[in-house]
């Protein structure tokens, strides 16, 4: 059974930088593409980007390109999502995902629990 | 990027009624649609994914129809435990679209 188990909830000032953390066990991290979600309220669900820790590259979404950095420790299958530049409007859960794979009779998706952030001065 | 147009935004139904909810992407995405269950203080958990394939231990009251750019979502008789949030997501590439989510209610 795969799990992704995210670090703790964080507390941060405008302007400075967070790197949320997250575990994954039951499957080696460089077999998986490991993506990054947030929810807030007002925005709901939002693709932040993609890292693929087989060969280290990753994808973003245009709103968050160059404010967001997304790296992986494969001797400890631990991917990172680093984002600076905070503001208020950064306040959100934010999950780590799976890609979908799949075997002969079935694919796979797995979330990890979240991670909250809250931006205040 | 894919856009995903998602409705109802809210919908409220009685213990029994069959439930549909609509989701549309602004280009072809194939099968590429998965459809999400998210309650209060929770992740977002799996219920369909391909379009139409249940993922294993969902009710099968839940069931998802559609290809290319329109989507479906059915509960056939709604229960308790479904009051929910439910997103559609496209995973068509190498990014991925949410809908904004239908917020189910029992009348």
């Amino acid at each position: 059974q795969v799990q992704l188990i995210q670090s703790g909830a964080e507390v941060r000032k405008p302007g400075a930088s967070v790197k949320v953390s997250c575990k994954v066990s039951g499957y080696t991290l460089t077999e998986l593409s490991i993506h990054w979600v947030r929810q807030t309220p007002r925005q709901g669900l939002e693709w932040m980007g993609r890292f693929y820790p087989e060969d280290g590259q990753a994808i973003f979404a245009q709103k968050f390109q160059g404010r967001v950095t997304l790296t992986a420790d494969t001797s400890t299958d631990t991917a990172y999502m680093q984002l600076s530049g905070l503001t208020s409007d950064d306040t959100a859960l934010y999950y780590c995902a799976t890609d979908f794979f799949c075997d002969t009779v079935r694919c796979y998706h797995y979330w990890g629990q979240g991670t909250l952030l809250t931006v205040s001065s | 990027d894919v856009q995903m147009t998602q409705s109802p935004s809210t919908l409220s139904a009685s213990i029994g009624d069959r439930v549909t909810i609509t989701c549309r992407a602004s280009q072809s995405i194939g099968r590429w649609l998965a459809w999400f269950q998210q309650k209060p203080g929770r992740a977002p958990q799996i219920i369909v994914y391909k379009a139409s394939s249940l993922e294993s231990g969902v009710p099968s009251r839940f069931s998802g129809t559609g290809f290319g750019t329109e989507f479906i979502l059915t509960i056939s008789s709604l229960q308790p435990d479904d009051l929910a949030t439910y997103y559609c997501q496209q995973y068509n590439g190498d990014s991925w679209t949410f809908g904004q989510g239908t917020k189910v209610e029992i009348k």
